[in-house]
């Protein structure tokens, strides 16, 4: 069964060009997760959707970041325009709530950008 | 806010040699506990993780870790260590939504011969 892909794995772009990642979930998933990853903050979660919806996007460092999930299949963060600060991997992670017992969270391999 | 802190950076354990990696979470009720290994250049896998029930937790890779709520603690333990498991590992609980997890910093492993 394939796990959760995630496209373009490496991305280098020029300050204030437009970026776009894209991640598939692992199909009958719920609950999708975008996360961020730098040597400084670690594993930051950007934001997460249940059945396509945003539950919380508190995560999300500005006005310059947005993410859509249009079906259960696909989702993408958008980051517009990009700056250096940007550089860092971003992983999208799916999963299924199993009620009481909890959820198991799979990540992608993470798509890494560099903002030059 | 439930989180976790990872209180070493760095560890270095020869080949073969026992490892123990800490994690401390804060939590008032009882947490939902990970543990992710996170090789170079590749995402996130789950290593194990505790819901609640026998506080000894059996993981891939021949990983355990045990919860101990009088030390707030949920450690890795590896009884021989393998040169490949360095890596980066991650402690995690469930946050507040209930759903998304909150990380620790991690802690880098090397492996020596």
């Amino acid at each position: 069964d394939a796990g959760v892909i995630q496209s373009p794995r490496h991305e280098v772009t020029e300050m204030g060009q437009e970026v776009t990642l894209r991640c598939k979930p692992i199909s009958g998933h719920d609950y999708l997760f975008w996360y961020r990853q730098t040597m400084m903050r670690g594993l930051e979660l950007l934001i997460y959707f249940n059945n396509n919806v945003p539950i919380d996007d508190s995560g999300m460092p500005e006005d310059r970041f947005s993410a859509k999930m249009p079906n259960a299949s696909f989702s993408t963060l958008k980051i517009q325009p990009s700056e250096p600060r940007d550089s860092a991997v971003y992983f999208c992670a799916s999963s299924f709530r199993q009620g009481r017992t909890g959820n198991t969270i799979y990540f992608g391999e993470g798509s890494w950008l560099t903002v030059v | 806010a439930q989180s976790v802190t990872q209180p070493d950076i760095h560890i270095t354990v020869s080949e073969g040699a026992s490892l123990e990696l800490r994690c401390n979470y804060s939590y008032g009720a009882t947490p939902y506990l990970f543990w992710y290994v996170q090789s170079p250049g590749q995402g996130l896998q789950l290593l194990l993780k505790y819901f609640s029930g026998d506080t000894l937790v059996q993981g891939i890779k021949g990983f355990e870790a045990e919860f101990k709520r009088s030390q707030s603690s949920f450690n890795l333990r590896k009884p021989s260590v393998h040169w490949s498991d360095a890596a980066e590992y991650f402690c995690a609980v469930v946050g507040n939504s209930g759903y998304a997890l909150n990380f620790g910093k991690g802690t880098s492993l090397l492996v020596t011969p």
